[in-house]
């Protein structure tokens, strides 16, 4: 069975400390994401990676930024957290075929406090 | 500004009954147009898509319309079960760009 794993399912941080949200998929697909989910906003963009290093900005990369070193695993990294990145934090994968709906399969979230 | 919009928050259905969910579009490069389903405390699974090239897909009790002119599409869930009471995500996406997503619609089947 395809997976996508999110290390931790929940975390308590206190404001100012660097948080790592560490992500593994097993399919050998090429692109990572990653999406924050918030009540009445939907499910927002923050990083995208397309390939092993490469990086790529979402709709709200501000307070984030991705490490991508190996093909299977791809974090996101909070370097000082604040209270307003309290929040699920759910990362997908999907291959990069030419054709298809290139579908993205999730991870089952990791909800994050910053207190 | 938003791309896709869906504009019901929630939507109650009696169980065997219809469920109709709704998406509307601006960006007319998006190609394919996927639905999700999320279930509290878990990610998102996949439940159908479609091709910009296609008026309809169906998929057991679960079929997707795309209406290009009117830049909507719809879900529709025949018939309701009380298991199918999740959060319902409509997604889109520009060839060589990731999906972006709606805000999404809260569906109650009552038995």
């Amino acid at each position: 069975d395809v997976k996508v794993t999110q290390s931790s399912r929940y975390l308590v941080k206190r404001t100012g400390e660097k948080v790592f949200l560490e992500c593994v998929q097993d399919m050998d697909h090429e692109n990572m994401f990653w999406y924050r989910q918030d009540p009445g906003l939907g499910l927002r963009l923050i990083y995208f990676s397309y390939d092993v290093k490469m990086k790529e900005k979402g709709d709200i990369p501000e307070g984030y930024s991705v490490s991508r070193e190996k093909k299977e695993r791809f974090s996101l990294i909070l370097e000082s957290a604040s209270t307003n990145q309290t929040s699920m934090y759910l990362c997908a994968s999907s291959y990069s075929g030419r054709t298809g709906a290139n579908v993205l399969t999730f991870g089952a979230g990791s909800r994050l406090t910053v207190l | 500004d938003q791309q896709v919009k869906q504009n019901s928050p929630s939507l109650s259905v009696q169980e065997g009954r219809i469920s109709i969910l709704n998406c509307d579009y601006t960006n007319s490069m998006f190609d394919y147009f996927l639905w999700y389903k999320k279930y509290p405390a878990e990610g998102p699974t996949f439940l159908i898509s479609i091709s910009s090239i296609k008026d309809k897909n169906e998929d057991g009790r679960f079929t997707v319309f795309l209406n290009k002119s009117a830049k909507h599409l719809s879900l529709h869930i025949v018939p309701s079960q009380p298991g199918d009471s999740a959060v319902y995500f409509c997604a889109a996406r520009e060839a060589g760009t990731a999906l972006i997503f709606g805000k999404g619609t809260t569906l109650s089947v009552s038995s």
